[in-house]
């Protein structure tokens, strides 16, 4: 069956960086994309961008443009969000999930998500 | 973007009761691209329903989704214990997709 494993609580700095690692089994992990999502404190839960696990494309949404990168390790079934700059605002949980593409018009689509991980707490604190 | 409301905020029910959640899109949800997820604290959320009513692989048949245009619902027939979690709406029809901010369905 299909699992995704996050890695487990942080604790960074203000300006620091951290990076949480997302492992999926059950499915070949090539053929899906990866997406990262967040939900801070009394938040709505935010969509942050995708890597595609076979080729490594990725779209960021324009909010985190330049302060974050995905990226994946094939051979070990793992993706990898890496947030720098943090802020106290960043504070959240952080969430992997196995996303489906929707198709809206002939250049766009949407995603939803049909497996996600546990969420891992980052918590941004001087 | 598009905006989702959810109501109520919290649902109080018993077991065996009928619950029904509500998500109101600010525009129009193209081709009904509605997602439902469920999600307790501590675990990972667990999608429901896509494309509005949809159940996905696994989801029993007592929790159901409908709804067009601006206006979703899904209903869980006959509340089991286990059901009692937060719900999450999701559109995917436009980018970037957008979430509810939930409805919390707790124990009477």
């Amino acid at each position: 069956q299909v699992q995704i494993v996050q890695s487990g609580a942080e604790v960074k700095k203000p300006g620091a960086s951290v990076k949480v690692s997302c492992k999926a089994s059950g499915y070949p992990f090539i053929s899906y994309a990866i997406h990262w999502v967040r939900q801070a404190p009394g938040q709505r839960l935010e969509w942050m961008g995708w890597i595609y696990a076979g080729n490594g494309n990725t779209e960021y949404s324009q909010k985190f443009q330049g302060r974050v990168t995905f990226t994946k390790d094939a051979s070990a079934s793992t993706a990898y969000m890496e947030l720098s700059s943090l802020r106290s605002e960043d504070t959240a949980i952080y969430y992997c999930a196995r996303g489906y593409t929707a198709r809206i018009t002939s250049t766009t689509v949407g995603y939803y998500f049909d497996y996600w991980g546990q969420g891992t707490l980052v918590t941004v604190s001087s | 973007e598009i905006v989702l409301t959810q109501s109520p905020d919290t649902l109080s029910l018993s077991p065996g009761e009928r619950a029904t959640l509500s998500c109101r899109a600010s525009q129009s949800v193209t081709s009904s691209y509605l997602a439902w997820y469920q999600h307790k604290p501590g675990q990972a959320p667990r999608l429901l329903i896509s494309g509005a009513s949809s159940r996905a692989t696994g989801i029993p048949d007592r929790f159901s989704g409908s709804g067009s245009g601006t206006d979703f619902t899904l209903t869980i027939s006959r509340l089991e214990p286990e059901d009692f979690a937060v719900y999450y709406c999701q559109q995917y029809g436009s980018s970037p997709g957008t979430f509810g901010q939930g409805t919390k369905l707790e124990i009477k």
